[in-house]
């Protein structure tokens, strides 16, 4: 079955340390995003890419970093430089960029101590 | 002003009942509009996408009004199960770097009671 996988699902980590959270995909989708959610808030764009290789800035992409180094992977780290990383993230791709169908992965729970 | 604003609710209505909710959009170079449901702590689910005609899937009705810069989404005979949080998502023309950027609302809350 096609479809995005996120790893770990729930992650707690001390704060000042630097979290890696993990996004597959083999549906062979050019892009993928980043995004982040608070409860009772919208999603927020951290990260995208549009080809492998390559990457922009979203809305809130300071204290996050990434990479695509392979299609199918879009690695996040959240460095000790976000100041609030508490939070719901969560990996998506699109089929094409005019596409309005986010293909979302089942998301990691980010919980700082 | 947010791009993207959602009256966040809850709306709490019985089994069987009629519901609608609206978005409100800023932009007026707002190209594509869609429908995203997300249940508690899971991840959003493409609902709909909104036609400029209005489209209809089932008990779901989805409306677009360019004028107004809203777009709404109907659902008759309420189930328990469409309890859930709605988000309205709206897609800006293309820019510079020719990416069509994606804005979601933060969500309607929906309580369906037996």
């Amino acid at each position: 079955d096609g479809g995005i996988t996120q790893s770990p699902k729930y992650l707690f980590r001390k704060e000042g340390q630097n979290v890696t959270l993990s996004c597959e995909q083999n549906l062979n989708h050019d892009a993928m995003y980043w995004y982040r959610q608070d409860p009772g808030q919208g999603l927020r764009l951290i990260y995208y890419s549009q080809i492998v290789n390559d990457f922009q800035k979203g809305d809130i992409a300071e204290g996050y970093s990434v990479s695509r180094e392979k299609k199918e992977s879009f690695p996040l780290t959240v460095t000790s430089a976000q100041k609030n990383p508490t939070a719901f993230y969560l990996c998506a791709s699109r089929p094409g960029i005019r596409s309005g169908e986010l293909f979302f992965g089942e998301g990691s729970r980010l919980t700082v101590l | 002003r947010k791009e993207v604003e959602q009256d966040p609710g809850p709306f709490n209505v019985p089994e069987g009942a009629t519901v609608a909710f609206n978005c409100t959009y800023s932009n007026s170079a707002s190209q594509s509009f869609f429908w995203y449901r997300q249940d508690c702590r899971k991840e959003p689910k493409l609902l709909m996408s909104v036609y400029s005609s209005g489209n209809e899937d089932g008990r779901f009705t989805a409306q677009l009004n360019r004028a107004s810069q809203y777009i709404s989404l109907l659902i008759r005979d309420s189930k328990l199960s469409d309890s859930a949080t709605y988000l309205c998502v709206v897609i800006l023309a293309p820019r510079m770097d020719s990416s069509y950027k994606l804005i979601f609302g933060s969500g309607t809350r929906l309580l369906v009671r037996p």
